[in-house]
C-alpha cells in the first residue's frame, strides 16, 4: 500500500458525459502526479501539480483539467467524454516537487460506453 | 521522441533468472526506474538506479544500467510465480518546471511452475 488513495476504483459513464476523479496524496506530499494507461498510448504523464499550484502540463487534452485543492488532495475532470478516453488513471504523489521517488496510487478504471 | 523501449513478453520457469530489458532516450536522465504492475492493481515502485552508478542490487533485483548505449536491465533472481506481472521502466525528466516520469512500454513476465 503506497499511501495514495484513489476513488472511485471503477466509472463506467456514456460518451459526452463528464466525470471527476479524485486522489489524495501520502500524508505530508506536496506535489500530485496524474498519468493516464491505455492500451494504444501506454502510460503517459498527463499534469502535475505542486502546493496548490500547476508545475508542468503533459499530453493533457483540452477537454480535461485538474486542480489540488488546500487540503493537497487533487481531482481530475474530464469532459465530453469520447470512447478513447477509456482507460485507467492513475495519480501518483512525492514530497517535493523535484522529488525523484513517486508513488502511484491503486487507479480509477474509466469505461465510456 | 519520448519512446523508451521494452520486450513485450517474457516466459520463464520458476526458480530461473528473468532478464527484463529497457532502452531509453533521454542520456540526461538522473533516475531510472523499475515499477511493477500486477492484475488490477496499481503500480509498485521497484527499484531505481541513479544515472552514476552501473549497477544496484536489492535482494532478489539486480538492475544494470549501460549510460553509454541507453540501456536499463532488470534481472530477478530465483523468480517465483508471485513475480509474473508487467514491469515497466521508467525514466526521470527533469529540469524547469519538469518532474514526471516517461514510461516504457512495459514487459509482460510470465512464470511457468
Amino acid at each position: 500500500d503506497s499511501g495514495v488513495t484513489q476513488t472511485p476504483k471503477h466509472l463506467i459513464t456514456a460518451t459526452g458525459q463528464r466525470v471527476t476523479l479524485r486522489c489524495s496524496p501520502r500524508s505530508e506530499d506536496l506535489s500530485v502526479y496524474w498519468y493516464q494507461q491505455s492500451l494504444d498510448q501506454g502510460l503517459q504523464f498527463l499534469i502535475h501539480y505542486y502546493n496548490g499550484e500547476e508545475r508542468a502540463k503533459g499530453n493533457i487534452l483540452e477537454r480535461f483539467s485538474a486542480q489540488q485543492f488546500p487540503d493537497l488532495h487533487s481531482e481530475l475532470n474530464l469532459s465530453s467524454l469520447e470512447l478513447g478516453d477509456s482507460a485507467l488513471y492513475f495519480c501518483a504523489s512525492s514530497r517535493d516537487w523535484n522529488s525523484y521517488e513517486q508513488y502511484f496510487g491503486p487507479g480509477t478504471r474509466l469505461t465510456v460506453t | 521522441g519520448e519512446d523508451v523501449e521494452q520486450s513485450l513478453f517474457l516466459s520463464v520457469r520458476e526458480g530461473d533468472s528473468s532478464v527484463i530489458n529497457c532502452t531509453y532516450t533521454d542520456s540526461s536522465s538522473t533516475y531510472l526506474y523499475w515499477y511493477k504492475q500486477e492484475p488490477g492493481a496499481g503500480l509498485q515502485l521497484l527499484t531505481y538506479i541513479f544515472s552514476n552508478m552501473d549497477m544496484k542490487q536489492d535482494q532478489r533485483l539486480t538492475v544494470l544500467l549501460n549510460k553509454k548505449d541507453k540501456h536499463l536491465s532488470l534481472r530477478i533472481a530465483d523468480t517465483q510465480t508471485g513475480d509474473s506481472a508487467i514491469y515497466f521502466c521508467a525514466e526521470r525528466r527533469y529540469g524547469g518546471a519538469t518532474n514526471k516520469l516517461i514510461f516504457g512500454t512495459g514487459t509482460l513476465l510470465a512464470v511457468q511452475p
